[in-house]
């Protein structure tokens, strides 16, 4: 197992397109994270999934953004029709307790 | 937990200093603190976790004391290296969650 693997690492799409990314977890954790970086401040929770269960969802989290974690297996993170504020790092984690292990990130950058 | 604040923001120091960082949370319901080094381009690495009042961890010339009771941690770096350049983030959790709530991070520099 190599880690917690996110794809694409980068991707630049123009405002109003949907944006697609996915998170494979190490194989053997059942909690799987989402989290957002912008310039300045801290990883910002998103989502959290335990196996293929959405348990809890930001408040900050528009109707525009949707994850799944189909099987409990790997994880996909939509955003459709971009903002330009959706620009930012976006982190996926997955765990079997407290520690978490991070992935490298998706950059988006929306034009 | 909602207002987790690192201090400072930024600094430079130069090759050889030691330097050290804070991060101060709620004290209530408090379960874990993590620590964390993100390097430019990587992924954050796990540095610490530590749970109990009065612990203190080492990992080589790294290392971080808690205080749960006033809410905080220091994280202290000896003799300050170019590879220390990165974020250093904490992030509390609390019982019953799995969430972790970061602070800003504090973005170290170390000049050669």
């Amino acid at each position: 197992d190599t880690g917690v693997s996110q794809d694409p690492r980068h991707k630049i799409t123009k405002r109003g397109q949907n944006v697609t990314f996915r998170c494979d977890p190490i194989s053997e954790h059942n909690r799987l994270y989402w989290y957002r970086q912008t310039l300045g401040q801290g990883p910002e929770f998103l989502t959290y999934f335990q196996n293929e269960a959405q348990l809890e969802k930001s408040r900050l989290l528009s109707d525009r953004f949707s994850a799944e974690r189909p099987k409990g297996s790997f994880s996909t993170l939509e955003i459709q029709r971009t903002e330009q504020g959706d620009s930012a790092m976006y982190l996926c984690a997955s765990s079997t307790g407290y520690g978490y292990t991070f992935g490298s990130g998706t950059r988006l950058t929306v034009v | 937990i909602l207002n987790v604040e690192q201090s400072p923001q930024s600094l430079h120091v130069q090759e050889g200093d030691s330097t050290n960082f804070t991060c101060s949370f709620p004290s209530s319901n408090f379960y874990a603190l993590h620590w964390y080094r993100w390097e430019t381009a990587k992924s954050p690495e796990a540095l610490f976790v530590m749970t109990l009042n009065g612990d203190e961890k080492k990992k080589g010339r790294i290392s971080a004391t808690l205080n749960t009771k006033e809410g905080y941690s220091y994280l202290y770096i000896k003799g300050s290296q170019p590879e220390d350049s990165a974020t250093y983030l904490c992030a509390p959790t609390t019982s019953g969650t799995y969430k972790y709530i970061f602070g800003t991070g504090t973005r170290l520099k170390v000049l050669a």
